[in-house]
């Protein structure tokens, strides 16, 4: 039973432009959530979070975005940059136990 | 920042063969470690929790006598694939989080170790 879901495997952008990452996630109780990016041969680094109480969190470029009654959220990168191409990990908790990961979107970001 | 460290990168052995891989908390003390396990282009799996002083708590399906943890410092945890088999070629991660953080806070996670078995 997957609970955090990214359906889009892989994402293409023009440099300059605006990427956008979903996920979507099944679990009600889950009250936080989280971004990584990972590299190959590298582990996942955190990126951006947001807390289900609030609708969205900025942090430069990064923009997160959360729909709590359709169970969705999604990452907002602008401008893209070619140093943003990597696999984004949509992650959500519940009450700080263990964290879930989704499977990934790999982003491709063309100069 | 708070850094994971995880050893070996890279392992390959041989069916049969048990590999131990290691993962230190570098400027920090972690009571808590989890073990992760990433398939090609799938999602990082949580495996196990691993307690500092007391056994690990292991997710369904995982095999708690093919995977032992042991937590035996606040800044190490290591991971035993006993009797590997090809099936359990894989990229392994750990990760912690920053006890002197809100239990909320993001996970560090180590580098990985691709463990491959012939």
């Amino acid at each position: 039973d997957q609970q955090v879901k990214q359906n889009s495997p892989s994402l293409s952008v023009q440099e300059g432009r605006i990427s956008i990452l979903n996920c979507d996630y099944t679990n009600s109780m889950f009250d936080y959530f989280l971004w990584y990016k990972k590299y190959p041969a590298e582990g996942p680094t955190f990126l951006i979070s947001i807390s289900s109480i609030k609708d969205k969190n900025e942090d430069g470029r990064f923009t997160v975005f959360l729909n709590k009654s359709a169970k969705h959220l999604s990452l907002h990168i602008v401008p893209s940059q070619p140093g943003d191409s990597a696999v984004y990990f949509c992650a959500a908790s519940e009450r700080g136990f263990k964290t879930i990961f989704g499977a990934g979107t790999r982003l491709f970001v063309k100069a | 920042g708070a850094v994971v460290s995880q050893h070996p990168s890279r392992v390959i052995c041989k069916s049969g063969t048990s590999v131990k891989i290691e993962c230190r908390s570098l400027d920090f003390q972690a009571t808590t470690m989890f073990w992760y396990r990433q398939f090609p282009k799938q999602s990082l799996m949580l495996m196990a929790t691993s307690n500092e002083g007391s056994k690990a708590t292991y997710e369904q399906g995982v095999e708690k006598d093919k995977f032992l943890i042991n937590h035996a410092s606040l800044t190490l945890s290591t991971l035993t694939v006993t009797s590997a088999h090809p099936e359990d070629s894989s990229f392994y991660i750990c990760s912690a989080r920053d006890p002197g953080s809100s239990y909320n806070s993001p996970l560090h996670f180590g580098n990985g170790t691709r463990l491959t078995v012939t």
